[in-house]
């Protein structure tokens, strides 16, 4: 199976930083990747697809890169709404895999 | 508008079974790429199955040979059947479509 590794696992930040965090998988995966957000007892929400898209409905301080094995998630902005936690998830190669997570909480 | 709702979750006892629905709304489920995904109390992710447009699937090794993803058109819903169910199976199971998810269903493992 290919392994998804996220980082960090945790940051701390302020309303207007600048938060990345990287995903790095174990085998190439293309372009085949998506960035979730989850709130405390909300389902995911789908944010980013095959690595740069933007969901329909995202706020544009969200953006992907990256291709192959490395990939991020930047937040060019941090707005109250987004502290929660980033999970990244390959659907390259069966069976799919999801990230640790990165839990963004308020420094 | 896309919507889905998960239901069947509930407590059973290891070895036991039980069959979840996702009824679906807004789309054609058998148009659809459609997934189930899991998590732990407290914890991440887990992609479980996944059912495509020519009714083939996949599952995560952990439950092959034990669940059984399908899909019924005339009702416009995904199923999972859970069968010989372990405590780790105990999680939050939610249906996906694309990038929708519904609320989640709860299943419990335990005696």
């Amino acid at each position: 199976d290919i392994q998804m590794t996220q980082s960090p696992s945790s940051l701390s930040a302020s309303v207007g930083d600048r938060v990345t965090i990287t995903c790095r998988a174990s085998q190439d995966v293309r372009s085949d990747l998506g960035w979730y957000q989850q709130k405390p007892g909300k389902a995911p929400k789908r944010l980013i697809y095959v690595a740069s898209r933007l969901q329909s409905g995202v706020p544009s301080r969200f953006s992907g890169s990256g291709s192959g094995t490395e990939f991020t998630l930047t937040i060019s902005s941090l707005q109250p709404e987004d502290f929660a936690t980033y999970y990244c998830l390959q659907a390259n190669k069966y069976p799919f895999t999801f990230g640790g997570g990165t839990r963004v909480e308020v420094k | 508008e896309v919507q889905l709702v998960e239901s069947g979750g509930g407590l059973v006892q290891p070895g036991g079974s039980l069959r979840l629905s996702c009824a679906a709304s807004g789309f054609i489920v058998s148009d659809s790429w459609m997934t189930w995904v899991r998590q732990t109390p407290g914890k991440g992710l887990e992609w479980v199955a996944n059912i495509i447009q020519d009714g083939s699937a996949n599952y995560v090794d952990s439950v092959k040979g034990r669940f059984t993803i399908s899909r019924d058109n005339d009702k416009n819903s995904l199923y999972l059947q859970m069968n010989s169910l372990r405590a780790e199976d105990t999680a939050l199971y939610y249906c996906v479509r694309d990038g929708v998810w519904g609320q989640g269903t709860m299943v419990t493992v335990a005696s």
